[in-house]
């Protein structure tokens, strides 16, 4: 079975804080993502990686960094947490088949900051 | 820019009934779509995927349609139970990684 598991389910943190949220999958996928997921506003991309020490810009990048050291944890960094960041935060891989590609997602963290 | 939309956002309806979801993209050069289950709270499940050649899917309950030329997809669900309770997601993959719609909200009653 697909299991990708994210380091916590709640986070309650203040302004300023460095924040690190944790995924880690044991699929060997070589592709994860980081979403943010508000009201209103759908999922929305943050950054995602193609490989170990690879990462691209997603959508909406600002105010976040990530890092990728091993193929199968894939960490979202916020250098210096804010209110705006406050969103439930989704991790998720990509399996490559014929022609099909398929996301597997996390069970989420819901980060608030105070 | 791919853009997903998907009509209505929000749906109520009785226990029983059969019932479709849409999903619209402008950007008709896609390799696959996916619809996704999420519960309250909860990450995201994985419905069903049909790849830009196939027309439709069928999972249980659940059968998904693709019609690439008019940028749409439907996703039926038929005899609905309170269980269906929940925001489903279309996602499209292009060139770039999956372009999500913001869900519908489905509500079945008892």
């Amino acid at each position: 079975d697909v299991k990708v598991t994210q380091s916590s389910r709640y986070l309650v943190k203040r302004t300023g804080e460095k924040v690190f949220l944790e995924c880690v999958q044991d699929m060997d996928h070589e592709n994860m993502f980081w979403y943010r997921q508000d009201p209103g506003l759908g999922l929305r991309l943050i950054y995602f990686s193609y490989d170990v020490k690879m990462k691209e810009k997603g959508d909406i990048p600002e105010g976040y960094s990530v890092s990728r050291e091993k193929k199968e944890r894939f960490s979202l960094i916020l250098e210096s947490a804010s209110t705006n960041q406050t969103s439930m935060y989704l991790c998720a891989t990509l399996r490559r088949g014929l022609g099909a590609d398929t996301q597997y997602f996390g069970p989420g963290t819901r980060l608030t900051v105070l | 820019k791919q853009e997903v939309t998907q009509i209505p956002a929000a749906l109520s309806v009785p226990e029983g009934e059969n019932l479709v979801l849409n999903c619209s993209f402008t950007d008709s050069a896609i390799y696959n779509l996916q619809w996704f289950r999420q519960d309250p709270g909860k990450g995201l499940t994985s419905l069903l995927l049909i790849q830009s050649s196939q027309r439709e899917q069928t999972s249980g309950r659940l059968n998904a349609s693709l019609d690439k030329s008019s940028g749409r997809s439907t996703l039926y669900i038929a005899a609905s139970q309170p269980g269906d309770s929940a925001t489903y997601l279309c996602a499209v993959k292009g060139n770039t990684p999956l372009v999500f719609g913001k869900g519908t909200r489905l509500s079945v009653i008892a």
